[in-house]
C-alpha cells in the first residue's frame, strides 16, 4: 500500500549506458515530479507533469527524458549516462500543482544511481 | 545561486529539550514555506508549512516561525524526542511562472536519549 513507489531502489551502471527509473503513485494525484539530490545534498526539481502534461522542465540535459503514460506513472529515462548523473532521484506527487489548495508533495523513497 | 540556505548541517539536542532548526532565504517574493523531514533510505515527508502572511504556525510539538524582514524561518520542536532524529529540509515556494519548491540542503538533527 505504498503511496509513491520507485523502481529500482539502487542502480549501478557504466558510463554511456541508458537506464530508466519508474515511479508510480496510488494516491489519485494529478501532478507528479522528479527531483535530483546531488552529492552536496541539494534537492532540485527537474520535471513536473500535471494530468500527463509537462509543466516544469528545468535546465536539465536533454539526455533526461520524462514520460507520463498515465496520471499514476512518471518514468525517467536517461541516455548516455555520465559520472555527474550519480545522485539520488526522488519522485513525488501532489493532488494540485504548487500554489493550489492541495499542493502538499508526497515523495517516493528515492533511487540511488551510481555511474561508474 | 542558493536561494534557500540551511547553514547548520547538523544539530544535537538532548531528549526533552527544544530543537531549533534555522533557514534563510534570499528571494522576498517567496510566499509559502515548508518543512520536510527525512529518515535514511526514505523520501522526505511533509511536516509543517507557513504562509508569508503569518508569522507563526503551530502543530503539536512543531512550530514554525517566519521573520519576513530578516528573510528567516525556524522550526521549533518541543519537547524533542529520539524519533525526531532525521534530516530536516526547509523549502520555499516561488511565485513567478509555474510555482515550484526550492529546497535547502537540510539539517541533520540528532536527539540524544
Amino acid at each position: 500500500d505504498t503511496a509513491v513507489s520507485q523502481t529500482p531502489k539502487y542502480l549501478v551502471t557504466q558510463m554511456g549506458n541508458d537506464k530508466s527509473i519508474k515511479c508510480e503513485q496510488n494516491l489519485g494525484h494529478d501532478t507528479m515530479y522528479w527531483y535530483k539530490q546531488d552529492s552536496k545534498k541539494f534537492l532540485k526539481i527537474m520535471f513536473s507533469y500535471n494530468n500527463k502534461e509537462l509543466i516544469i522542465n528545468e535546465t536539465v540535459p536533454n539526455r533526461f527524458s520524462p514520460k507520463s503514460p498515465d496520471k499514476a506513472h512518471l518514468n525517467l529515462h536517461i541516455n548516455s549516462l555520465e559520472l555527474g548523473d550519480s545522485a539520488v532521484y526522488f519522485c513525488a506527487s501532489s493532488q494540485d500543482v504548487a500554489g493550489g489548495p492541495r499542493e502538499t508533495q508526497y515523495f517516493g523513497p528515492g533511487t540511488r544511481l551510481l555511474v561508474l | 545561486d542558493q536561494q534557500v540556505k540551511q547553514n547548520s548541517p547538523s544539530l544535537s539536542v538532548q531528549e526533552g529539550r527544544i530543537s531549533i532548526l534555522n533557514c534563510d532565504y534570499t528571494n522576498s517574493m517567496f510566499d509559502y514555506f515548508l518543512w520536510y523531514k527525512k529518515y535514511p533510505a526514505e523520501g522526505p515527508t511533509f511536516l509543517i508549512s507557513i504562509s508569508s502572511i503569518k508569522d507563526k504556525n503551530e502543530d503539536g510539538r512543531f512550530t514554525v516561525f517566519l521573520n519576513k524582514s530578516a528573510k528567516h524561518l525556524s522550526l521549533h520542536i518541543v519537547p524533542s524526542q529520539p524519533g525526531d532524529s532525521a534530516v530536516y529540509f526547509c523549502a520555499a515556494r516561488t511565485t513567478s511562472g509555474t510555482y515550484k519548491y526550492i529546497f535547502g540542503t537540510g539539517t541533520r538533527l540528532k536527539v540524544l536519549a
